[in-house]
């Protein structure tokens, strides 16, 4: 069915304020990813989810930043007391996961992104 | 780390002509992932092609394809028979596998079709 949604499409927000961007990714993917893109630091990895997991969150770019993930389904990205340069595209992908013949077979398909703006 | 660069800002070409979009980048692994990922103005990021670096055959995808030069660490995307639906951001792609480390991207190349 349908690929990667991500709400809301545009974020303006208040600096300090908090703001929650959602992933759905596509049925059946356990793997989800979380990019930014912005004009200075082009596009960053941030973290990844293997179901409910997050085995590493240090690409996070800092403690205000936090995600989740429930139900090996839908995610949450939570940017608390926003600042200016968190302005930026924030992107989802979801993957399938897995090997087939010893080989590594993922390809990630990505959502359409939520634009942040931090005022 | 791995690094990935795409030394064209920038790149123009006549409807119906062939381009290159060239791509390097830098790992001391011998099995990993290239990707060329296509984003226009509506920003989704649209798979266009996927290289494995086990495989010798390059890969191609319709009018798209690659020259995957392992010992270079080169993974160039040629565009055949231009189209202006072709236009967008086009960025290049490392993928180390496993899915922990995500992907590593270019800065990108904008890619304009000329009429």
């Amino acid at each position: 069915g349908a690929g990667v949604s991500q709400s809301p499409s545009n974020k303006v927000t208040e600096k300090g304020k908090d703001v929650e961007l959602r992933c759905d990714p596509i049925s059946g993917h356990t793997a989800l990813y979380w990019y930014r893109q912005s004009l200075g630091q082009g596009l960053e990895f941030l973290i990844y989810f293997q179901g409910n997991s997050a085995p590493d969150k240090s690409g996070l770019p800092s403690d205000r930043f936090s995600a989740e993930r429930t139900g090996g389904s839908v995610s949450t990205l939570t940017i608390q007391r926003t600042q200016q340069e968190d302005s930026a595209v924030y992107l989802c992908a979801s993957s399938l996961g897995g090997l087939a013949g010893g080989h590594y077979t993922d390809t990630q398909y990505f959502g359409p992104g939520t634009r942040l703006t931090v005022l | 780390a791995q690094t990935v660069t795409q030394s064209q800002p920038e790149m123009s070409v006549q409807e119906a002509e062939t381009v290159t979009l060239s791509c390097t980048y830098d790992t001391s692994e011998s099995d990993y992932y290239l990707f060329w990922y296509k984003q226009p103005p509506s920003r989704q990021m649209i798979l266009v092609i996927r290289q494995e670096a086990y495989k010798q055959q390059n890969a191609t995808e319709n009018r798209f394809s690659v020259n995957f030069q392992k010992a270079a660490k080169s993974f160039s995307l040629k565009i055949s028979d231009s189209q202006l639906g072709d236009a967008a951001m086009y960025f290049c792609a490392y993928d180390p596998g496993g899915g922990a480390d995500g992907l590593t991207f270019g800065k990108g190349t904008h890619l304009i079709i000329q009429p």
